[in-house]
């Protein structure tokens, strides 16, 4: 079955710092999201993304993160200036319609652990 | 909003036995999906079954089925023939068909499945 791919596994960053998160949807899908999960929290809805442009975004998703889909085959999350509270897993996901009609294929996540 | 509420934080059962995680949610809307996914240690997030709010018939997939009742908000999984590979968290999950890019997740259920 074709993969959702995340890199890095693991991101290790100072306070402050920028870092960005790489993911590579399935190609033939068209809906594209991130998801963060707090260690032994729920999973948290960051942002969708489709036809070049945010649908949606949650109150989490503030000015310090972005997202970009640079080249048709790659999309990135961007945090601007990491804060404590940025340590969790994120996890990025595709799917070839919007979320509410099909289910979701997920990476196997980036864990961030900001310093 | 809708929240997605799983009240069972940990669950265990024999191997072999059946076992029921429950899941409430709370929409004013009437048009809607919900899911289950499975985390295993890996982290990995994986899709169990899906429920289509306007279908009165109960998903099934293999060992897996859901009871759904719709006028309850309630929609619990239950797990046939419970294997090892079954321990993981599980998180009952909700998106709107209106504008459904962003997916509501619970807080999880823990499984054990003892040998």
């Amino acid at each position: 079955e074709p993969e959702v791919t995340q890199t890095p596994s693991h991101q290790v960053t100072q306070m402050g710092q920028e870092v960005i998160l790489r993911c590579v949807p399935i190609s033939n899908h068209l809906y594209f999201y991130w998801y963060r999960q707090i260690l032994g929290q729920k999973v948290e809805f960051l942002v969708s993304f489709y036809n070049n442009e945010i649908s949606e975004k949650s109150e989490i998703f503030d000015d310090q993160f972005s997202v970009e889909r640079p080249d048709g085959s790659n999309f990135t999350l961007k945090i601007r200036s990491t804060k404590l509270e940025d340590s969790a897993m994120y996890f990025c996901a595709s799917s070839v319609q919007i979320a509410s009609r099909e289910k979701l294929f997920f990476g196997s996540g980036t864990q961030l652990s900001v310093l | 909003a809708q929240t997605v509420t799983q009240s069972q934080p940990e669950m265990s059962v024999q191997e072999a036995e059946t076992v029921t995680l429950s899941c409430t949610y709370d929409t004013s809307e009437n048009n809607y999906y919900l899911f289950w996914y499975k985390q295993p240690p890996s982290r990995q997030m994986i899709l169990v079954i899906r429920q289509e709010a306007y279908k009165q018939q109960n998903a099934t997939e293999n060992r897996f089925s859901v009871n759904f009742q719709k006028a309850a908000k309630s929609f619990s999984l239950k797990i046939s023939d419970s294997q090892l590979g079954d321990t993981a968290m599980y998180f009952c999950a909700f998106t709107l068909n209106t504008g459904g890019f962003k997916t509501i997740f619970g807080a999880g259920t823990r499984l054990f499945v003892k040998a």
